[in-house]
């Protein structure tokens, strides 16, 4: 079957750095994304990985491995803001996204 | 990236009435929408593929005579709940798919249903 896995929850200091790791499991692959949702809001778009390595965007950088079927996000000098859950998702070969259930960001000052 | 609205932002209905929410692509042609539920502290579920101008295909489990669908243009999709009940109380996002390389969906800001 398809699955994702992600942590439910994580902890950070204000200033810090953390990653937010995802492995995955699916019927073919186009491609790995990393969402923003605030709590209530609609998600927004982080990033994008479909060849290996990692990808730099501002604070923010995402990685991937496809042979080992990993990806993570890393998040730099970590502000308040940050405080939210970050959701990856993987694309099979229907071009579907396949949804993890969302990693907490706690941000603490 | 697309600009995608929803109407309402939140709506408290009585059980057994229906409901619908509007997904607009604001600033370009989507033939592709999708619709998603999410419970408290759950990820999101995707309900269906709403396709522009054909029925929308619809996820295992999800019932396509109670969720309507329409996606009569190039722009607009529908979601009506029918006789809806308090366990459909739920936040319902849409997005929209994008034309480029990266396939990357941009989401509406959601719908929250409260059926009391």
């Amino acid at each position: 079957g398809q699955n994702i896995d992600q942590p439910t929850e994580m902890t950070a200091t204000e200033g810090a750095i953390v990653q937010i790791n995802c492995t995955y499991q699916t019927s073919g692959f186009n491609g790995l994304f990393w969402y923003q949702q605030h709590a209530g809001e609609a998600p927004t778009f982080l990033s994008y990985n479909v060849l290996d390595g990692l990808e730099e965007k501002g604070r923010f950088s995402s990685f991937l491995s496809r042979s080992k079927g990993y990806s993570y996000l890393l998040l730099k000098e970590l502000q308040m803001k940050d405080s939210a859950s970050y959701l990856c998702a993987a694309m099979d070969s229907n071009y579907q996204l396949i949804w993890g259930a969302g990693t907490k960001l706690i941000i603490k000052p | 990236g697309a600009v995608v609205s929803q109407h309402p932002s939140r709506v408290i209905c009585k059980s057994g009435t229906s409901v619908k929410i509007e997904c607009r692509s604001l600033d370009f042609q989507a033939t592709t929408m999708f619709w998603y539920r999410q419970f408290p502290k759950q990820s999101l579920m995707l309900m269906a593929t709403s396709n522009e101008g054909s029925k929308a295909t619809y996820e295992q489990g999800v019932e396509k005579d109670k969720f309507l669908i329409n996606h009569a243009s190039l722009t607009l999709s529908t979601l009506t709940v029918t006789s809806a009940h308090p366990e459909d109380s739920s936040f319902y996002i849409c997005s929209t798919r994008g034309t480029g390389f990266s396939y990357e969906q941009y989401f509406g800001p959601g719908t929250r249903l409260t059926v009391t």
